[in-house]
């Protein structure tokens, strides 16, 4: 009964390498997210989708590429990998309020990213 | 613009002793606000989050939060800390109410450490 999955939960990997991260979600939610977690435990956003269209896209090299083939998964996929890019990737979900209010995330068990 | 500042990034009790994490937040627009907890290796897990009912908002596993809006802050607290408490939290702010965007920003996290 896995709310939000993220596949693999380890990945390591050598530099100029390209990798995909995916991520599956059951709660029938309309948004996903990509989050970053550098080494200090920083969260920073990503991406986001909601059904299935871009909706945040903030600055991140453009070696990263977020692919939403539904409302129920948005996939990272990262090319020329560099050391810089080692750091726990969480995808997360949430369901938009159209007629008002704030819906908490859903977050993945995060994704350990490691280039050597 | 939102922020938020997390005072104090590694706060440690005693068990049975009170719990405050401090949060302040930076909103030009009525915030929403939410804590979440990170256990090691693991996702985000909600804890409690404000969205302008009650000033004194209460979660899970017995922490309760109050916004008080003359301090911009968004303090979380319990009354006794247990040795499964240990763990990084995070505050977080959005204010997009009925936005499918649903943008979390989060602090710095504070590690809390339960002392036996």
């Amino acid at each position: 009964d896995t709310a939000v999955s993220q596949t693999p939960k380890y990945l390591v990997t050598q530099m100029g390498n390209d990798k995909s991260i995916k991520c599956e979600q059951n709660l029938g939610h309309d948004t996903m997210y990509w989050y970053k977690q550098d080494s200090k435990k920083f969260l920073k956003i990503m991406f986001s989708y909601n059904n299935k269209e871009l909706i945040i896209n903030e600055t991140v090299p453009n070696r990263f590429s977020p692919k939403s083939p539904d409302k129920a998964h948005l996939n990272l996929h990262i090319n020329s990998l560099e050391l810089g890019d080692s750091a726990v990737y969480f995808c997360a979900s949430s369901q938009a309020g159209t007629s008002g209010g704030v819906y908490e995330q859903f977050f993945g068990p995060g994704t350990r990213l490691t280039v050597l | 613009a939102q922020s938020v500042t997390q005072l104090g990034s590694h706060v440690s009790v005693s068990e049975g002793a009170l719990v405050l994490l401090r949060c302040n937040y930076s909103s030009s627009v009525p915030p929403y606000l939410f804590w979440y907890v990170q256990y090691p290796n693991q996702g985000l897990q909600l804890l409690l989050k404000y969205t302008s009912a009650a000033t004194l908002v209460k979660g899970i596993n017995g922490f309760e939060a109050e916004f008080k809006k003359s301090e911009t802050s968004f303090h979380l607290t319990k009354p006794s800390a247990h040795m499964s408490d240990a763990a990084e939290y995070f505050c977080a702010v959005t204010n997009r109410k009925g936005s499918t965007l649903g943008r979390l920003y989060f602090g710095r996290g504070t590690q809390l450490t339960v002392w036996p």
